[in-house]
Order: structure tokens, then sequence, then C-alpha cells
């Protein structure tokens, strides 16, 4: 079974449109890591966010948002008012543990935002 | 200034050869990593350093190994390369992830084995 599932293989919106991408994970360790990365066209990698299983919280950082939900083992992102620049591959990710030893990637979603 | 560099950004090279691509950071991290994309855009990490010791250590075989002479510097060598090593490998780096720092990423290094 993934690890981590994106299930998104290509979604495109327009311009100003709100999307949501969704990430399932699995694991049945207490203390985990999920992660969201983006890489455009260009094809360099971008950090987005890291958040612990202990803290539940959403985030939101501008236009980006994360909404984790342990109950539904869901960590989905949500761009508020996509723009152009949008438009890239988002991979999900989770590491199990403290050491960061397990780590495993989506496989990843492309976004396509038309102007 | 760049923040993480690769060197070189391109590599093609022929079966069983042995090579080295380099990684350098100058932010001051104390961890770095080394991850490989393959054709078909999956993401898999390799390596992460931290303090000069492996933290993780992902099933890679072992022709693959991460070497770091300095704080600054993750190189990765890879030995009798094979067709399946080519790939993207990007080098990053950051502050422990439990501190929940962000992650820099180099350009990545494009390896084509022949």
């Amino acid at each position: 079974a993934q690890k981590v599932t994106q299930a998104q293989t290509e979604i495109s919106v327009v311009e100003k449109e709100d999307v949501t991408l969704d990430c399932v994970y699995e694991t049945r360790d207490t203390t985990y890591y999920l992660f969201w990365y983006k890489q455009p066209p260009s094809g360099e990698l971008v950090f987005l966010i890291r958040r612990n299983s202990f803290d539940e919280q959403n985030e939101i950082s501008g236009r980006y948002s994360w909404n984790f939900q342990k109950s539904t083992s869901s960590f989905n992102f949500t761009i508020t008012a996509s723009q152009v620049v949008d438009s890239a591959v988002y991979f999900c990710a989770l590491s199990e543990g403290y050491n960061f030893n397990k780590f495993y990637f989506g496989s990843g979603t492309k976004l396509n935002v038309k102007p | 200034d760049t923040a993480v560099s690769q060197t070189p950004k391109y590599l093609v090279t022929q079966m069983g050869n042995d090579k080295s691509i380099k990684c350098e950071q100058n932010l001051g991290h104390d961890t770095m990593y080394w991850y490989k994309q393959d054709s078909k855009k999956f993401l898999k990490i390799m390596f992460s350093y931290n303090n000069k010791e492996l933290i993780i250590n992902e099933t890679v075989p072992n022709r693959f190994s991460p070497k770091s002479p300095d704080k600054a510097h993750l190189n990765l060598h890879i030995n009798s390369l094979e067709l399946g090593d080519s790939a993207v490998y990007f080098c990053a780096s950051s502050q422990p992830l439990s501190t929940g720092e962000t992650q820099y990423f180099g350009p990545g290094t494009r390896l084509l084995v022949l």
C-alpha cells in the first residue's frame, strides 16, 4: 500500500479560482511529519511546509493554506485565487519517526492554472 | 549569491563509470540531503547528513556514497554507474527538519547513463 497518496494526477483551473490538492497518508507511527513541495516547470524544488503529527492547527501563508486532519489521515493544500505562477507539480511527503529514516513522497499533482 | 549549488548541471557518462556530483551550501545549515527524481518524476530521498552523521539512509545501492568534507559540502559519489541511475539528483540543506525550518534545494544535476 502506498504511504502517501495524491489521487489527483492533474488539475486544471482558470486563474483566480481556488483549488485544493489532496494528500492522504498512511502510518501507524504516532510521531510523524508531513511536507509539501512545489516543482515549477523550470524543474527546481521548493519546500513549502512541514507539519508534525502533534500540531493539527491549520496553516495559512498568503494564498496558501493547509488543512491537517488526523481523523482522515489527510493533509490537503489549498491555493486561493490561483495565479499562473502557481502552475507546477506539487508533492506531498511523509516522514515517520523522529529520525526521518522513513521518508515517502506522493506521486505528485500537476496543477495547470490557465489565464 | 547561490544558496545551494551543484556541479555539474549535466552529466553524461557510460555504464560502469564512476562519477561524483558536488554540492555546496552557504547558508550555514547543519543538515544536507540528496534526493533522486527518476524519469517518471518520482522523488526519493537518498541521504541526509547532520554534523557528519548519516541520519537517513534510504535503501539505495551501496554504489552510492555521500561524502562530506565539511559542513558546507555533501558530495555524491556513484560507482559502477547503471542505466537505471539516470535521473535528476537534487541536493538540499536545512537546519534539522524537526525544527520546521525551510529546506533549500540546489538546481539539480541531470545524470544520463548511456
